[in-house]
């Protein structure tokens, strides 16, 4: 199946600091990205969905000027946590799908710990 | 919100056909049904997708009942690694950046 990279796997940053997130997708264009979160033994919760070229859709409750995407290109989509604070902390999953929207493939998350 | 409900968790013995059953009365004609299934700290993986006909693949069968309004996840040989979370998902599938919803999952457990 396709391959989408996620890095890092694993972030411990300072509370105020900024914290960036990589989605690339290795074998297929990335028309669409999801961005989620999920808590310890949560399902994944929807932040947003972006669009190449485009400016993000965020779920209502998701702070846009927090939680910046850019999708710059079809191969690369990044999701900054801005200012990040303990409640932040989190793991934070992308998923990835082409032209067609068949197929979603997922990222292997970032967890993200916030001190 | 999500457009599925699973049981919370179910248990399966090494070896024997794991049933993971999905009800999504509300789905709509342009509506696809996914599995995914993911293990502890790590993204989902894609498992089957399916409109109305049953699927197979190398992983699993994909069984929708005719009335599309619900579906079962066949495991046909668990093993020990399919212990997993395994979410099924309605889409739409096509251009216009559709939202993908997870519900809860089921919790699989295969014990030896």
């Amino acid at each position: 199946g396709a391959v989408v990279s996620q890095h890092p796997s694993r972030v411990i940053c300072k509370s105020g600091t900024s914290v960036k997130i990589e989605c690339r997708s290795l074998d297929f264009q990335a028309t669409t990205m999801f961005w989620y979160r999920q808590f310890p033994k949560k399902s994944l919760m929807l932040m947003a969905t972006s669009n190449e070229g485009s400016k993000a859709t965020y779920e209502q409750g998701v702070e846009k000027d927090k939680f910046l995407i850019n999708h710059a290109s079809l191969t690369l989509s990044t999701l900054t946590v801005t200012s990040a604070h303990p409640e932040d902390s989190s793991f934070y999953i992308c998923g990835g799908t082409g032209e067609t929207n068949e197929k979603l493939f997922f990222g292997s998350g970032t967890q993200l710990s916030v001190l | 919100d999500a457009k599925t409900t699973q049981p919370t968790s179910m248990d399966c013995a090494e070896g024997r056909a794991a049933n993971l059953p999905c009800n999504h009365s509300t789905i709509s004609g342009n509506e696809y049904v996914y599995w995914y299934r993911q293990i502890h700290s790590q993204g989902p993986q894609y498992i089957i997708h399916g409109l109305k006909n049953n699927e197979t693949n190398e992983m699993a069968s994909l069984i929708i009942t005719e009335d599309r309004k619900s579906s079962t996840l066949i495991l046909p040989h668990a093993t020990l690694r399919d212990t997993a979370v395994y979410y099924c998902i309605v889409r739409v599938v096509g251009t216009g950046g559709f939202k993908t919803i997870f519900g809860a999952g089921t919790r699989l457990f295969v014990k030896a």
